[in-house]
């Protein structure tokens, strides 16, 4: 079946420094990646749609400047949260759309701990 | 706007016994897709099962089947024969309809907490 991997599993990181996380489809070709966010024990929350070589779409009241997405090839997505602050600290999901077709394919998710 | 609402936050069943959990949904599209998926306390997002607004029989997969109603735009999703590794989060989601560059992009409802007991 499809995979998407995420990386890292889980991150640290001190408050004002920037995160890098990446979403990759290993066997097959994403033009669409999404990226939630989830709180404990809550949704998920659609941050933003990633189409590869465009900009992506972000929801409203995402900051687009903060949650930094970059969709360069077909089988890599990647958000940067930069200047993190510990209210950024939270489970990143990202999600990929393959061409054919119903399923959506789910990361195994990456936890940021920002303290 | 699309929303989807489940209205259990928890969820309780004996073991080898069947379970429903509810969804509801409000859309204007005429094409959308219903999904559920699992969650357990891993974080990982697990499919189950998937309905499309113009299938006209109930989706199944093993335990799982989703009894669809478009007209009470409800899509609740039915485990039979509950086991232990069956608690965890479970989610109702809907998918925008074909067409424009966020097809695929889902939303989700609140959430259930099922809880199985031996």
């Amino acid at each position: 079946g499809a995979v998407v991997s995420q990386h890292p599993s889980w991150v640290i990181c001190k408050s004002g420094t920037s995160v890098k996380i990446e979403c990759r489809s290993l066997d097959f070709q994403a033009t669409t990646m999404f990226w939630y966010r989830q709180f404990p024990k809550q949704s998920l929350m659609l941050m933003a749609t990633s189409n590869e070589g465009s900009k992506a779409t972000y929801e409203q009241g995402v900051e687009k400047d903060k949650f930094l997405i970059n969709h360069a090839s077909l089988t890599l997505s990647t958000l940067t949260v930069t200047s993190a602050h510990p209210e950024d600290s939270s489970f990143y999901i990202c999600s990929a759309r393959a061409q054919w077709g119903n399923e959506q394919y789910f990361g195994p998710g990456t936890r940021l701990t920002v303290t | 706007a699309q929303k989807i609402t489940q209205t259990q936050p928890g969820m309780f069943v004996q073991e080898k016994e069947a379970v429903t959990l509810d969804c509801t949904y409000d859309t204007s599209d005429q094409s959308y897709g219903l999904f559920w998926y699992k969650q357990p306390s891993s974080g990982e997002m697990i499919f189950l099962i998937y309905q499309g607004s113009y299938d006209e029989q109930n989706a199944t997969e093993g335990r799982y089947s989703l009894n669809f109603q478009k007209a009470r735009k409800s899509a609740n999703l039915v485990i039979s024969a509950s086991q232990l590794g069956d608690s965890a989060m479970y989610f109702c989601a809907m998918r925008e309809g074909p067409g424009g560059t966020s097809y695929g992009k889902l939303t989700f409802g609140q959430g259930t907490i099922l809880t199985v007991h031996p």
